[in-house]
């Protein structure tokens, strides 16, 4: 079964500073695709990112940027310099692109989260 | 624009009486689901259905069930709510079922059961 860790339940940092919210997952399916949400404090939750397992190309939007390591089954998310506004609970997610989730087929599966506060 | 819509946001009830939470998307999504999120659990997936009149349990199914007449439509039904699902609920929707595809949220909706 896939299954998502996000080790870090809170993060605070100062305004300004780099963060890292890490994630690591565990799948039996060699094609999947991984995700990151965020959910501001206003309780919606917003699409960040999608990268499949065969894409290890690092990507950056701006302050934001992910690492994908299928050697560490890892997906991690970094924001560069952060801002007040990036004050969150920032989620990853993995589905699998094939059936070994059973009834759960298409599911996105989510670790638990990751609580950023940024302080002025 | 192009939206996952909920109704209502915040729900206060009593044990037993039924509800049902809507969601309607305008995107012609075929895949649609619903998730509770409780504190220290993250997200879990209730019901999903991959097109009209198709649908499937999640990973947290009991006590809940869902239809599907509708492509935009896909109701969250409680026949006998309990304290047990008070919880925040999201619906969402995707293009497609296949699992590239990222998945578009509304709102949530807080419920309160009593």
């Amino acid at each position: 079964a896939q299954k998502v860790t996000q080790a870090q339940t809170e993060i605070s940092v100062v305004e300004k500073e780099d963060v890292t919210l890490d994630c690591v997952y565990e799948t039996r399916d060699t094609t999947y695709y991984l995700f990151w949400y965020k959910q501001p404090p206003s309780g919606e939750l917003v699409f960040l990112i999608r990268r499949n397992s065969f894409d290890e190309q690092n990507e950056i939007s701006g302050r934001y940027s992910w690492n994908f390591q299928k050697s560490t089954s890892s997906f991690n998310f970094t924001i560069t310099a952060s801002q007040v506004v990036d004050s969150a609970v920032y989620f990853c997610a993995l589905s699998e692109a094939y059936a070994y989730s059973g009834a759960g087929s298409y599911q996105l599966t989510f670790g638990k989260g990751t609580k950023l506060s940024v302080i002025p | 624009e192009a939206q996952v819509t909920q109704n209502p946001r915040y729900l206060i009830t009593v044990t037993g009486k039924k509800l049902t939470v809507t969601c309607s998307q305008n995107m012609n999504h075929e895949y649609m689901s619903w998730y509770r999120q409780d504190p220290g659990l993250g997200l879990r997936q209730i019901y999903y259905s991959m097109n009209v009149e198709v649908t499937d349990k999640g990973d947290v199914p009991e006590g809940y069930k869902v239809s599907r007449k509708e492509k935009r439509n896909f109701p969250l039904i409680l026949e006998s709510p309990s304290p047990n699902q008070t919880s925040l609920y999201f619906c969402a929707s995707s293009l497609y079922s296949g699992s590239s595809y990222e998945q578009y949220f509304g709102p949530g909706t807080r419920l309160t059961v009593t």
